[in-house]
């Protein structure tokens, strides 16, 4: 069965720093992937999404993801954070009309 | 394109009653809909996935007489919870999904409290 392990809870950094958050993945074969962000008492907005391709996913508000096979991972990344971007991060494998959702990352950005 | 909404965004009830959740694709059709349920500070866990015009399918431990899904068509799925108790209180999200895209488009979620 397909799986999502984000490994770290809470992530704190300081504005203007940059940002990785990490995702790692089970799965048969080459899913999709997607990073969300989730504000609070929010629905979920996605940042990206990886089908196919390059494997180097840009997305909105600055963010970007690189999906590596060799390490089964799709690691969240922006060069620096604005205080706007605290919120909760979600990694998402899809496949076969599924989704499985990790358990989220939570940033936290320092002034 | 592909906005989802959900109504209401917040709901109060009684324990006892039932409450009915709709979530409606605005400019899209919508094949496959998806009712996720989240804790606080928890990921989004499925719950139940339709299609239109089929039964819903559930997840596992997610008991289909009290959490009653209804995929009439194809810009509309409800989701009623049946004798409504507190530990049902919980933010709901939807999700529909457009053909074979495997993207899913997501609902703002819904807020419900269980008095």
């Amino acid at each position: 069965a397909q799986s999502v392990t984000q490994p770290d809870i809470h992530i704190t950094v300081s504005e203007g720093a940059s940002l990785e958050l990490r995702c790692n993945y089970s799965y048969g074969a080459t899913p999709y992937l997607f990073w969300y962000v989730q504000s609070p008492g929010q629905g979920l907005q996605l940042l990206l999404k990886y089908f196919s391709g390059d494997t180097l996913v840009q997305g909105i508000k600055g963010f970007e993801a690189e999906f590596k096979r060799s390490q089964s991972s799709f690691n969240l990344r922006k060069p620096s954070v604005h205080w706007s971007d605290a919120a909760e991060y979600f990694c998402a494998v899809g496949a076969n009309n599924d989704m499985r959702f990790g358990a989220g990352t939570r940033l936290t950005v320092k002034p | 394109g592909a906005v989802v909404s959900q109504h209401p965004s917040r709901v109060i009830c009684k324990s006892g009653t039932s409450v009915k959740i709709e979530c409606r694709s605005l400019d899209f059709q919508a094949t496959t809909m998806f009712w996720y349920r989240q804790f606080p500070k928890q990921s989004l866990m499925l719950m139940a996935t339709s299609n239109e015009g089929s039964k819903a399918t559930y997840e596992q431990g997610v008991e289909k007489d009290k959490f009653l899904i209804n995929h009439a068509s194809l810009t509309l799925s409800t989701l009623t919870v049946t004798s409504a108790h507190p530990e049902d209180s919980s933010f709901y999200i939807c999700s529909a999904q457009q053909g074979l895209n495997y993207e899913q488009y997501f609902g703002p979620g819904t807020r419900l409290t269980v008095t």
